[in-house]
């Protein structure tokens, strides 16, 4: 069974802060690997993914994860932090060959201005 | 439209009653998902339609929970005999179907569902 865990519930952090997301997944496969943020008031909507090539990958708004398959993580991280960054992140696996993903709990990140 | 539409934004039911929760994916996609969101939690899969058939059904949680997709379009989930432990917010996503798996999925604002 595919599993996902995210360490961190809510982090905190001032406006020009760097970030990381802590993401960690049980999968018996090869995996795809994907990042969404739920903005206040908004619908979840994707950041970025990894399914295959470059392990490094960039996504929307300055964001970026690493794919490290010997730990099994896929960390999400931002240089400098906006207040406008506040949101909830979720990190979720899905197989090659499913439709689904399985998401982790969530980690609620506040900026402070 | 331009994005998924979920329609009620808000259901209020009592425990064992029937309700019916309905998603508008974005046009021309072919793949539709279904998530339960409970508080504090992340979304949980529930059901996977590619085109008209349930392509996986693996996370329905038992026999009171339906879900339907009879043109390849709209999609309806059925909950029966509710109870307390159904209310969440179902989330409802789309994609284009085209690279199994890798597809980015299109999410929908949601229903909040609570059984009183």
């Amino acid at each position: 069974a595919q599993s996902v865990s995210q360490h961190n519930h809510h982090v905190i952090l001032s406006e020009a802060a760097s970030l990381e997301l802590g993401c960690n997944y049980s999968y018996g496969g090869t995996v795809n690997l994907f990042w969404y943020v739920q903005y206040p008031g908004q619908h979840l909507q994707l950041l970025l993914k990894y399914f295959s090539g470059d392990p490094l990958v960039k996504g929307i708004k300055g964001f970026e994860a690493e794919f490290i398959k010997s730990k099994f993580s896929f960390n999400l991280r931002k240089p400098s932090v906006q207040w406008s960054d506040t949101a909830e992140y979720f990190c979720a696996v899905g197989g090659t060959n499913a439709g689904k993903s399985t998401f982790g709990d969530g980690t609620t990140l506040t900026v402070k201005p | 439209g331009a994005g998924v539409s979920q329609t009620p934004s808000n259901k209020v039911t009592e425990k064992g009653k029937y309700v019916e929760l309905r998603c508008d994916p974005i046009s021309g996609h072919t793949a539709l998902y279904w998530y339960r969101q409970s508080l504090g939690q992340g979304p949980e899969f529930l059901i996977y339609f590619q085109g008209t058939g349930a392509a996986d059904d693996s996370g329905l949680p038992n026999d009171r929970f339906f879900a339907v997709r009879p043109e390849g379009s709209v999609s309806t989930l059925k909950i029966q005999r509710t109870e307390r432990g159904d209310s969440a917010v179902y989330l409802c996503a789309s994609s284009a179907g085209t690279a199994y798996g890798t597809d980015t999925q299109y999410f929908g604002p949601g229903t909040r569902l609570t059984v009183l």
